[in-house]
């Protein structure tokens, strides 16, 4: 199993370009979620998703948007970048999130650091 | 809202020493987490502890969470240069599937 992929690892954006950061997982988990991390700040919650076609928003999700179309992937747009968007940005996902029991600890991705000039 | 404090957030300890981090939150949670990043990596998940008087223990890290005082404590026993990281406690807020991370604790571990 590959895990949890991001891609790209690396991106500089200009102020107002948008892009996409890609994530997959192929361990059929249900729970998938989106963080940003800035020094000092740990890490926050963008958005996040319970199943495909179900997405919801975390702290953090203005300016960015997510869909899920399929259980695997889980990608993260942002509309139009600004410098506050510069961070190193996450994904996770975990097997399940019934909240009745389970550990759903979270398997994270290697990262996207993204600069906005 | 909730807020998760750990502290301290830095902590230069010397090898073969003991000590604990803390990390407070401020209402209830189902479940509490430990992570660990290395620099410039991703997260590692450490302890999951699902409820109150809850240890868990791997290698020289004890993790407890007493859910009454919102508090769950990473005690390092003998510390050796390996454990240098920086360690995050993560809390999912009740009833939501929303998962509130600490700002995390920097250990350095000297030689």
């Amino acid at each position: 199993n590959a895990g949890v992929t991001q891609t790209p690892k690396f991106q500089v954006l200009k102020t107002g370009q948008s892009m996409t950061l890609q994530c997959a997982q192929d361990m059929n988990h249900e729970y998938m979620s989106w963080y940003r991390q800035d020094p000092g700040m740990g890490l926050r919650l963008i958005h996040y998703s319970v199943g495909a076609g179900i997405t919801d928003q975390g702290e953090v999700p203005n300016g960015y948007n997510v869909s899920r179309s399929t259980t695997e992937d889980f990608p993260l747009r942002l509309l139009s970048a600004a410098p506050s968007q510069t961070s190193v940005y996450f994904c996770a996902s975990s097997y399940s999130m019934g909240l009745a029991g389970g550990y759903n600890e979270q398997f994270f991705g290697p990262g996207t650091r993204l600069t906005v000039l | 809202e909730l807020k998760v404090e750990q502290n301290p957030l830095f902590l230069s300890m010397q090898e073969g020493k003991n000590y604990t981090i803390y990390c407070n939150y401020s209402t209830t949670s189902d479940r509490l987490y430990w992570y660990r990043q290395d620099p410039g990596k991703s997260l590692e998940s450490l302890f999951v502890l699902l409820s109150n008087g809850a240890v868990k223990q791997e290698g020289r890290l004890m993790a407890s969470l007493d859910t009454k005082a919102r508090l769950s404590t990473l005690h390092i026993t003998a510390a050796v240069h390996d454990l240098s990281a920086t360690y995050f406690c993560a809390v999912l807020r009740s009833g939501t599937y929303k998962y509130i991370f600490g700002t995390g604790t920097r250990l350095k571990v000297l030689a």
